[in-house]
């Protein structure tokens, strides 16, 4: 089974700070990997596929960087809001594998 | 806009029952999953299919069974229930390949007791 870390396992910001958390994955077989946002109550929602090293995507004040040499993409907040208070997953299936998702990241922003 | 249905927001069965959990998506998606969630754990395979009446299993398969008879219909099936299958149940869909991303459905807690 793929291993897939992310970290860290939980922060609480303020409103307006920005923060980042990490997904951690074998840098090995690698095709694609996304992100998705899991809001309480809610269903998730994909916010990125990223498939190319070096990538870049950016949704308002989200972004994410992907580096498959090393293993690890980044998801950045801008500008924290309490809307932006959910669970974030990562997926990076190998090629031709099931999906694995990661453990996610549970952010709290505090008004 | 995607749809996913999934056939209830909460179930309640007792140990030995057999439990059908359905899902729907109207997208004409090739590709749907079944996964289970549970504290402190990521999301989980349970299986999924890439056609009708094609399936494979997912990462923790044992106990479930599923059934696809019909391209907009995949159903979970837990063929005796036990407690240690009380989890959250998510169905998703995505167009064919692992690169398109996938769309889930409401969720069903299920509680086995």
């Amino acid at each position: 089974i793929l291993n897939v870390e992310q970290s860290p396992q939980s922060l609480h910001v303020q409103e307006g700070d920005s923060t980042n958390f990490t997904c951690s994955f074998p840098s090995s077989n690698f095709y694609a990997l996304h992100w998705y946002r899991w809001e309480t109550a809610k269903s998730p929602e994909a916010l990125f596929v990223m498939t190319l090293n070096g990538d870049e995507k950016k949704k308002g004040r989200i972004s994410a960087t992907l580096n498959t040499k090393e293993g690890y993409s980044y998801l950045y907040i801008k500008g924290s809001q309490p809307e932006d208070s959910a669970t974030y997953l990562c997926a990076p299936p190998p090629y031709g594998q099931n999906f694995v998702f990661g453990p996610g990241t549970r952010l709290s922003v505090l008004p | 806009d995607v749809k996913v249905t999934q056939s209830s927001r909460y179930l309640v069965k007792r140990t030995g029952e057999k439990v059908f959990l359905e899902c729907v998506q109207d997208m004409d998606h090739e590709n749907m999953f079944w996964y289970r969630q549970d504290p402190g754990l990521g999301l989980r395979l349970i299986y999924f299919s890439y056609d009708v009446k094609m399936k494979e299993k997912g990462d923790i398969p044992e106990g479930y069974s599923v059934s696809r008879e019909k391209k907009e219909r995949f159903s979970l099936i837990l063929e005796s229930a036990s407690t240690n299958q009380t989890s959250m149940y998510l169905c998703a869909s995505s167009l064919r390949g692992i690169i398109n991303e996938q769309f889930f459905g409401p969720g069903t807690r299920l509680t086995v007791l």
